[in-house]
């Protein structure tokens, strides 16, 4: 079946760490890739969303992802976090031909300590 | 624009009531969509409608019905309201492969 992983289920950072996320997918043709994040007592919101081209993409919030098409992998970074970065944070993936219907990791849950 | 709104923003209910959840889109989107969040599995898909007067099943839509109104509304309906279907619940619509959350639901069954 289609998944996505998201290695880390919960991370705790400090100001000005540098965060990485993982995500790793099992489809293994075309696809569309995402990262959500959701703060706390809101809904879900796009950070960056990757659909063909430049492998490396840059969303809001100093956020970016990398496309590594042979590792079915799409990890989020952001080299210096801020305590508003609290957050969860999803990855997802639309196969071709899914009827853009999202395919959702389960979440990692992003701790920032002032 | 308000985007997707939802109602309720709360509910209660206990085993074996019914009720409907409201969703409205006002960015004139063909696709729309339920998930419901639960802890620890992300987002699961429960029905979709790519576009009015369709609707299709996503990963878990036992214990679910949906319509879609018309272009702007799609609504889902729990029939018989289990301890299972606890969740918080989110309407989406689609624009080129991009979705667009609403607030969503929190639904508590006792």
């Amino acid at each position: 079946a289609q998944s996505v992983s998201q290695h880390n289920h919960h991370v705790i950072l400090s100001e000005a760490a540098s965060l990485e996320l993982g995500c790793n997918y099992s489809y293994g043709g075309t696809v569309n890739l995402f990262w959500y994040v959701q703060y706390p007592g809101q809904h879900l919101q796009l950070l960056l969303k990757y659909f063909s081209g430049d492998p490396l993409v840059k969303g809001i919030k100093g956020f970016e992802a990398e496309f590594i098409k042979s590792k079915f992998s799409f990890n989020l970074r952001k080299p210096s976090v801020q305590w508003s970065d609290t957050a969860e944070y999803f990855c997802a993936v639309i196969p071709s031909g899914g009827y853009n219907k999202l395919i959702f990791g389960a979440g990692t849950r992003l701790a920032v300590h002032p | 624009n308000a985007g997707v709104t939802q109602t309720p923003k709360f509910q209660v209910l206990k085993t074996g009531q019914s009720m409907t959840l409201q969703c409205a889109q006002d960015m004139n989107h063909n696709s729309m969509y339920w998930y419901r969040q639960d802890p620890g599995m992300g987002l699961r898909l429960i029905y979709y409608s790519a576009s009015e007067g369709t609707t299709d099943k996503g990963e878990v839509p036992n214990g679910y019905n949906v319509s879609r109104l018309n272009k702007r509304e799609f609504s889902l309906r729990l029939e018989s309201a289990a301890p299972s279907q606890t969740s918080v619940y989110f309407c989406a619509s689609n624009w080129q492969a991009e979705q667009y959350f609403g607030p969503g639901t929190r639904l508590t069954v006792t």
